[in-house]
C-alpha cells in the first residue's frame, strides 16, 4: 500500500527555523516526484515546488523560491520541506504528495495526511 | 505562469443533479490537467487526470472533458458524498498552478 507519512504539527515563533518531513513507502521511491503544497487557513491549494526523486531535480514555484527549501535522503525514503525564518504569514496546512510525471500526463495520485504549521509570537 | 480560472467559485445542487464545473486556463496546456477533490480536514484525491482519464476507483459518476484551454468537469447524478471543494490542477509547465476551487454544497 502507498503511504506517505508526514511529520506531526508544529508550533514555532517568528524568525525560528522548521523542517519538516514526508516518508514515503509501499513503492519505489526514487520513481516518482514529490510535490509539496500549501493551504492556508480557509484558502486553496498553492503549489510550492517538486523533487525528482531519480535525480534530485528541484522545481520551486516563484512564489516560495528563497523562502523553502526542498530536499530529500533517498535512502530513507523521506523528502523535507524547510524554512531557515519562519514569519506569521507561513501558518498553515503544508501537504506533500506523490507526482506521477511522464509521456502525456502528469498527476499527483498520493498524498499525506498534511502537517500544520502554526507561526505566532 | 500559467493562471487557472474555475467557475462557479460555489454551486448549490441536489442529490440526483447533474453538475459541471468548468476550469480555463491563461494558455493552452493540451490536455496536462488534472482535477482533485477536497473534503473538510482531509487532504485532496485524484479524480482525473490527462482531462478525462478516470482514477483507479473513482466512480463512474465523475467524468472530465476538454483540452487547449477549456476544461469541464462533470458529476451526473450528485451524491451526498460528493460534497466538496473541486479543484483543477495544470501540469504543463511548472509551476504548476491551481484553480481557485469550486465549492459544491446541498441545496
Amino acid at each position: 500500500e502507498v503511504q506517505l507519512v508526514q511529520s506531526g504539527a508544529e508550533v514555532k515563533k517568528p524568525g525560528e527555523s522548521l523542517r519538516i518531513s514526508c516518508k514515503g513507502s509501499g513503492y519505489s521511491f526514487t520513481n516518482y516526484w514529490i510535490s509539496w503544497v500549501r493551504q492556508m487557513p480557509g484558502k486553496g491549494l498553492e503549489w510550492m515546488g517538486n523533487i525528482d526523486l531519480s535525480d534530485s531535480y528541484i522545481n520551486y514555484s516563484p512564489s516560495f523560491q528563497g523562502h523553502v527549501t526542498i530536499s530529500a535522503a533517498k535512502s530513507i525514503s523521506t523528502a523535507y520541506l524547510q524554512w531557515s525564518s519562519l514569519k506569521a504569514s507561513d501558518t498553515a496546512m503544508y501537504y506533500c504528495a506523490r507526482s506521477d510525471c511522464g509521456g502525456v500526463s502528469c498527476f499527483t495520485d498520493y498524498w499525506g495526511q498534511g502537517t500544520l504549521v502554526t507561526v505566532s509570537s | 505562469d500559467i493562471q487557472m480560472t474555475q467557475s462557479p467559485s460555489s454551486l448549490s445542487a441536489s442529490v440526483r443533479d447533474r453538475v459541471t464545473i468548468t476550469c480555463r486556463s491563461s494558455q493552452s496546456i493540451s490536455t496536462y490537467l488534472n482535477w482533485y477533490q477536497q473534503k473538510p480536514g482531509k487532504a485532496p484525491k485524484l479524480l482525473i487526470y490527462a482531462a478525462s482519464s478516470l482514477q483507479s476507483g473513482v466512480p463512474s459518476r465523475f467524468s472530465g472533458s476538454g483540452s487547449g484551454t477549456d476544461f469541464t468537469l462533470s458529476i451526473s447524478s450528485l451524491q451526498p458524498e460528493d460534497f466538496a471543494t473541486y479543484y483543477c490542477q495544470q501540469t504543463y509547465s511548472t509551476p504548476r498552478t491551481f484553480g481557485q476551487g469550486t465549492k459544491v454544497e446541498i441545496k
